[in-house]
Parts: C-alpha cells; sequence; structure tokens
C-alpha cells in the first residue's frame, strides 16, 4: 500500500511562532487532506489539496504532487492550535484514505 | 463543510454484550462510509468501506463478524461491535464522501469504547 510519512512527529512552539509541517507519500495520489484532531477526538478539515496552494486564515497548505510532498504552514501560532495534525492521501485507482502517523504540536503561552 | 452526526459519543459496556454505533450525514446524502479505529497516540486505521444498499467492504485483518456494518440508507451507516472484549475498546470515527470513490471527506465526532 502507499505510504505517508509525517514529519516531525512532535512539535513544541511558542505562542507567535510559525511552523511548517510536511507530509512524504509514496505513490501518485487522487486526494490529500490535511486534519486537525482536537483534544477531544473530533477530525477538523482543514485543507482539501490533491495539488497546488490554498490559505485560510493563518493556515495555508501547498501539495507538489509530482513530487509527492505536502506542507503544512502554521503562522503566529495559538495555544488553540494545540493537538495532532494528520496527513491523508487517497492512493490513485483507490478509493480510500490512508492517514499518516500525524505531528503532534504543543504551543505554549 | 458537510456535517457527519455520530451517536453515542462515550459508551461503556461488560464483557460479551454488543454496541451499535450509528453514523449519520446531516446534510449531504453519502453513497459510501468509511469506519475508522484509534487506538491511544496512534493513527487511525481504516476497518471498512460501506456502500449504500450493498454488503461492507473490510480491510485485511478486520473480522466481519465482529464488526457488523450496515448502511441502509443514504444518510445513515450502523457499526455493531457484537460480543465486545476489552480489547475492542477503541475510538471509533466513521467518515462520509457525498460521491463515488472519495473525494472530500468528513468525519464524525467519534465514539470511545470502553469494554470492561
Amino acid at each position: 500500500g502507499i505510504q505517508v510519512e509525517q514529519s516531525p512527529p512532535d512539535l513544541i512552539l511558542q505562542e507567535g511562532a510559525n511552523s511548517t509541517l510536511r507530509c512524504n507519500f509514496s505513490d501518485s495520489v487522487n486526494n490529500l487532506q490535511w486534519f486537525h484532531q482536537n483534544p477531544w477526538g473530533q477530525l477538523i478539515n482543514l485543507f482539501y489539496i490533491p495539488s497546488g496552494t490554498k490559505q485560510n486564515g493563518r493556515l495555508s497548505a501547498t501539495t507538489v504532487a509530482t513530487e509527492r510532498y505536502s506542507l503544512l504552514y502554521i503562522s503566529s501560532s495559538q495555544t488553540t492550535d494545540s493537538g495532532v495534525y494528520f496527513c491523508a492521501v487517497e492512493r490513485r485507482g483507490y478509493s480510500t484514505l490512508t492517514f499518516g502517523k500525524g505531528t503532534m504540536l504543543l504551543v505554549s503561552p | 463543510g458537510a456535517v457527519v452526526s455520530q451517536h453515542p459519543s462515550r459508551v461503556i459496556c461488560k464483557s460479551g454484550t454488543s454496541v451499535k454505533i450509528e453514523c449519520r450525514s446531516l446534510d449531504f446524502q453519502a453513497t459510501t462510509m468509511f469506519w475508522y479505529r484509534q487506538f491511544p497516540k496512534q493513527s487511525l486505521m481504516l476497518m471498512a468501506t460501506s456502500n449504500e444498499g450493498s454488503k461492507a467492504t473490510y480491510e485485511q485483518g478486520v473480522e466481519k463478524d465482529k464488526f457488523l456494518i450496515n448502511h441502509a440508507s443514504l444518510t445513515l451507516s450502523t457499526l455493531t461491535v457484537t460480543s465486545a472484549h476489552p480489547e475492542d475498546s477503541s475510538f471509533y470515527i466513521c467518515s462520509a464522501s457525498a460521491g463515488r470513490g472519495t473525494g472530500e471527506l468528513f468525519f464524525g465526532e467519534g465514539s470511545r469504547l470502553t469494554v470492561l
């Protein structure tokens, strides 16, 4: 199956700092999504981004499908940004999402 | 975005009993729904894919007789954990897509099952 690797596995930031999370994948994809899992377990959709660049407030994401990676940028981080960030991909020719292991982010005041 | 609702959010049951978890798409029709399982501090693992009106497709290693999935309508899928045991304790999350294949997936709130 497709391999999805996220880095870094853990990240600690001071409030106000910027960060970049990376997702590498091992095969061509039809779909790539970024999620934020809050402390209660809810998965929040951040971006649906099989290619290109999108921005939503302090967050932005870029997927370079030909090079098989995606980046999630968090600017001016806030304590409410804490949680686990997952990248998930749908391998071309398949119809299911495969998740990476996530990046655990802790933003301290 | 689309709204997917899951119920119950928490359930505690005795070993040997069965538990049903419901997943509903509230503002769209979901031809395909997916059930995931997440152990503490781990990622989400796909358990099965259910298509409305047909049998679910289970991932390798998932016991279809233990995890019964029914997708009888375009807005409801259910997961029944039969004869639950403590090792079935986990966080179960459903997701839904409005079209064939996945497109963008939307997730329910999750259901935390504890089997005593």
